[in-house]
C-alpha cells in the first residue's frame, strides 16, 4: 500500500520558470516530510524538509509547502535551472522511525 | 555534510552465489541504518532497518533469510544477498542518520547488483 504518492511521473519546464512537484500522503501520523533529488546510478541527496508544525519552508530556490488538511505537499523550484534535471522523491516519516518514499517525478529543465 | 559510502558500487554475480554489500558512515556514528532497493522507474522501497548490535527489522514481504543484514559497528552495516537470482538484480541503497537530526538521513551512492 503506497502511503506516499507522486502522481506525476515526469515534468518538463523551461529554464527560468517555476517547477512545481507534488506529493500526496495517506497516513495522518506522518509528522516530517523530506524531498530528495536523485541522479541516475547515484544515491538520493537531501534537498529540503518540513515539519508538520509548519506550512512552508524555504531554502534558496527551493520552497516546500505543506497542506496537512489535504495531506499534500509540494516542492517549488524557482527559477528552474538545467542542473535541476533529476528525479525528485518526496518522503514522509512518523517519529523518524521509518521513511516512506513516493515513486518519484522526473524533472527535465529545458534550456 | 555527513558521508556514507557503499562498496562495491557495481557487482555482477552468477545465479546461486551470495554477494555482500557494505555500507559505511565515514565521519559519524550511525546507530540506525536503512537498506533500500530501487527497481527501474519505481520508488525506493525500504527493505529493513538496521540497528547496531541488534537484529534488523524487515519490512513485510522482504525475506530475512535471503537478505541478511548485519550492523556490527556504529559505522558499518552489511547486506548479504544469499543464493542470488536474476530477479534480485537491482539498485541497493543504504542510508544512515547523522545524529544531528532525528529525521535527516544521508544516503550512500548505491550498489548496482546484476545476477546472471
Amino acid at each position: 500500500d503506497q502511503q506516499v504518492k507522486q502522481n506525476s511521473p515526469s515534468l518538463s519546464v523551461q529554464e527560468g520558470r517555476i517547477s512545481i512537484l507534488n506529493c500526496d500522503y495517506t497516513n495522518s501520523m506522518f509528522d516530517y516530510f523530506l524531498w530528495y533529488k536523485k541522479y541516475p546510478a547515484e544515491g538520493p541527496t537531501f534537498l529540503i524538509s518540513i515539519s508538520s508544525i509548519k506550512d512552508k519552508n524555504e531554502d534558496g530556490r527551493f520552497t516546500v509547502f505543506l497542506n496537512k488538511s489535504a495531506k499534500h505537499l509540494s516542492l517549488h523550484i524557482v527559477p528552474s535551472q538545467p542542473g535541476d534535471s533529476a528525479v525528485y522523491f518526496c518522503a514522509a516519516s512518523a517519529n523518524g522511525n521509518q521513511f516512506y518514499f513516493g515513486t518519484g517525478t522526473s524533472l527535465t529543465v529545458i534550456p | 555534510g555527513a558521508v556514507v559510502s557503499q562498496h562495491p558500487s557495481w557487482v555482477i554475480c552468477k545465479s546461486g552465489t551470495s554477494v555482500k554489500i557494505e555500507c559505511r558512515s565515514l565521519d559519524f556514528q550511525a546507530t540506525t541504518m536503512f537498506w533500500y532497493r530501487q527497481f527501474p522507474k519505481q520508488s525506493l522501497m525500504l527493505m529493513a532497518t538496521s540497528n547496531e548490535g541488534s537484529k534488523a527489522t524487515y519490512e513485510q514481504g522482504v525475506e530475512k533469510d535471503k537478505f541478511l543484514i548485519n550492523h556490527a559497528s556504529l559505522t558499518l552495516s552489511t547486506l548479504t544477498v544469499t543464493s542470488a537470482h536474476p530477479e534480485d538484480s537491482s539498485f541497493y541503497i543504504c542510508s544512515a542518520f547523522s545524529g544531528t537530526s532525528a529525521y535527516e538521513q544521508y544516503f550512500g551512492p548505491g550498489t548496482r547488483l546484476t545476477v546472471t
